[in-house]
């Protein structure tokens, strides 16, 4: 167990639909990161915060956004879902520069 | 452009017999590497890291070794147990926290 807790672990919807990914990081981690995992594919680095700010940011669409919370909490927004948006999403938390990443389970993203 | 490279999408292996997964970089600014296993529908679990200050790096079986001037690290297991059948991914970072990942290879061990 990383410590690293995602929800909702599957989801299943439609194209042109919003959804929202949320990640509880590991207990004192302040650095939140999202990866992206498509078919075929390595992961893909998407965003980082930071103790509540962007911290950097990766190739990740315009239709997507993310925020992390006071709480430390993060979550990942998804709109206008197309197709191709299918894929493993993955959080990940640290407790300091070049420290290792810790990764939760995925949240696996189907578009019907 | 990928720059963190793993050509070898599998291996296999005999249990008790060393394991050695290799993974090449381009990018000169990486300064800290990483590997993962991964499980079927599991996220990714560390397993061992390096700052490119040293070239090698050794926790129980595992140990990761660097080579800064041609680009290459690889990662050893020895001794290879069944349970160690998983797919191996290989991460480098520089100035930035965020992690560049190869494509993984999966490892089979056999008794």
């Amino acid at each position: 167990d990383s410590g690293v807790t995602q929800t909702p672990k599957h989801l299943i919807t439609a194209t042109g639909q919003r959804v929202t990914l949320r990640c509880s990081p590991r207990s004192g981690d302040l650095s939140v990161y999202w990866y992206q995992q498509s078919l075929d594919q390595g992961l893909q680095f998407l965003i980082q915060y930071y103790n509540g700010e962007e911290r950097a940011k990766g190739n990740i669409l315009e239709r997507f956004s993310a925020q992390q919370f006071p709480d430390l909490h993060s979550e990942l927004n998804l709109s206008s879902l197309e197709l191709g948006d299918s894929a493993l999403y993955f959080c990940a938390s640290s407790s300091a520069v070049n420290q290792p990443q810790h990764f939760g389970d995925g949240t696996r993203l189907s578009i019907l | 452009d990928q720059q963190v490279k793993q050509n070898s999408p599998s291996l296999s292996v005999q249990e008790g017999r060393i394991s050695i997964l290799n993974c090449d970089y381009t990018n000169s600014m990486f300064d800290y590497f990483l590997w993962y296993k991964k499980y079927p529908a599991e996220g990714p679990t560390f397993l061992i890291s390096i700052s490119s200050i040293k070239d090698k790096n050794e926790d129980g079986r595992f140990t990761v070794f660097l080579n800064k001037s041609a680009k290459h690290l690889s990662l050893h297991i020895v001794p290879s147990q069944p349970g160690d059948s998983a797919v191996y991914f290989c991460a480098a970072s520089g100035n930035t926290d965020k992690l560049i990942f190869g494509t993984g290879t999966r490892l089979q061990v056999f008794p």
